[in-house]
């Protein structure tokens, strides 16, 4: 156990849908980031959170968005669903930036 | 900037046989390396990790890399697979100047043989 909890483990939903997908750092972790996974693309990083400001982007598409709370939670916000966004997304959190990261278990999103 | 490659997709060994991974990096700054594991339907998890220091990095389950600058390589070896390694590995980078960004590489499928 990473101590990375994401939320939900499974979303089935249809195209042009919205979904939240939720990610709860270990604690004591300041930064949070996004990576989409799937079989054509591999594991892709979509952005990074330090402390509630965005720190780094990726390959995030404009449909995508995220935010990192206060609390230092984070959700990551896909809108505009399409079947090409059917992936498994993983959250992983990190002490500092560039340190070792830890990932949760991830959420599998897929799309009808 | 920074990048890293790892050579073959897909690497095939057979049970007891000697594992190696290879992994070659950039970067413009002294660099932090990692190699992580994943295990189907699992999230990555950190195998072991190179800051500053000794160059020969031991790991979880027997696993272990070498950092050799002139060589820009930290490739992962373990001297006898078990079967219970097949999984996805991955390389990766990020600059020892506290910077933000880490790269992954494409990742290395290791099949193991009975």
């Amino acid at each position: 156990d990473s101590g990375v909890t994401q939320t939900p483990k499974h979303l089935i939903t249809a195209t042009g849908q919205r979904v939240t997908l939720r990610c709860s750092p270990r604690s004591g972790d300041l930064s949070v980031y996004w990576y989409q996974q799937s079989l054509d693309q591999g594991l892709q990083f979509l952005i990074q959170y330090y402390n509630g400001e965005e720190r780094a982007k990726g390959n995030i598409l404009e449909r995508f968005s995220a935010q990192q709370f206060p609390d230092l939670h984070s959700e990551l916000n896909l809108s505009s669903l399409e079947l090409g966004d059917s992936a498994l997304y993983f959250c992983a959190s990190s002490v500092l930036g560039g340190n070792e990261q830890f990932f949760g278990p991830g959420t599998r999103l897929t799309v009808l | 900037a920074q990048s890293v490659t790892q050579l073959g997709s897909h690497v095939s060994v057979s049970e007891g046989a000697l594992v190696l991974l290879r992994c070659n990096y950039s970067s413009s700054v002294p660099p932090y390396l990692f190699w992580y594991v994943q295990y189907p339907n699992q999230g990555l998890q950190l195998l072991l990790k190179y800051t500053t220091g000794a160059t020969l990095v031991k790991g979880i389950n027997g696993f272990e890399a070498e950092f050799k600058k002139s060589e820009t390589s930290f490739h992962l070896t373990k001297p006898s697979a078990h079967m219970s390694d097949a999984a996805e590995y991955f390389c990766a980078v990020s600059p020892n100047t506290g910077g933000f960004k880490t790269i992954f590489g494409a990742g290395t499928r290791l099949f193991v043989k009975a």
